[in-house]
């Protein structure tokens, strides 16, 4: 009964580093998406996928790329890690047209 | 552009009284609401969600109300516990396309013993 798992939780880049974070879900969700939290903001779209094999660009997508080879899991990647992209990643899934989504516990990145 | 707005980043109760959170929005197309609660070092979990077709829905301790006209809702919890504490956070979606949801900056709410 894991819902969505990411990892790592903590991470230190240095600039111009590139990084995958992982993440994956067993509940057979169709929607995955990940979110970026910034202090005193809330949590902006950065991809998401409706189905394996099909991505699209949410709100702030620059930077990143993200793959969805299989139902369960949804990996974002950091091209040349820049002071910007410091933030709290988020992951989460849902059900098409649920009422929510199911978070994971988030992965605090760093980039020095 | 904020698409939907909390304009209280922090909000201080009693315990055993009502806590209001409240949460504005923009975007006429929404049409689905829900309120996320977040601990530190954890990610939102689901609380309370309302659908446009309604005023009012009500789960336990928790309210949610929406003033459509006014393009308003808020959260209210009664009565207020301690482990209430935690920030919160509005979202709404158009539930079209992939269900994306559109956040709230959140308010952390300390619910004093």
């Amino acid at each position: 009964n894991a819902g969505v798992t990411q990892t790592p939780k903590f991470r230190i880049l240095k600039i111009g580093q590139s990084m995958t974070l992982q993440c994956a879900q067993d509940m057979n969700h169709n929607y995955m998406y990940w979110y970026r939290q910034d202090p005193g903001m809330g949590l902006k779209l950065i991809y998401y996928s409706v189905g394996a094999g099909i991505t699209d660009k949410g709100e702030v997508p620059n930077g990143y790329n993200v793959s969805r080879s299989t139902t369960e899991d949804f990996p974002l990647r950091l091209e040349l890690a820049a002071p910007s992209q410091t933030s709290v990643y988020f992951c989460a899934s849902s059900y098409e047209f649920s009422y929510g989504y199911t978070f994971g516990s988030g992965t605090r990145l760093t980039v020095v | 552009d904020q698409q939907v707005k909390q304009n209280s980043p922090s909000l201080s109760v009693q315990e055993g009284r009502i806590s209001i959170l409240n949460c504005d929005y923009t975007n006429s197309m929404f049409d689905y609401f829900l309120w996320y609660k977040k601990y530190p070092a954890e990610g939102p979990t689901f609380l309370i969600s309302i659908s446009s077709i309604k005023d009012k829905n009500e789960d336990g301790r928790f309210t949610v109300f929406l003033n459509k006209s006014a393009k308003h809702l808020s959260l209210h919890i009664v009565p207020s516990q301690p482990g209430d504490s935690a920030v919160y956070f509005c979202a709404a979606n158009d539930q079209t396309g992939a269900n994306n949801l559109f956040f709230g900056t959140g308010t952390r709410l300390t619910v004093i013993p």
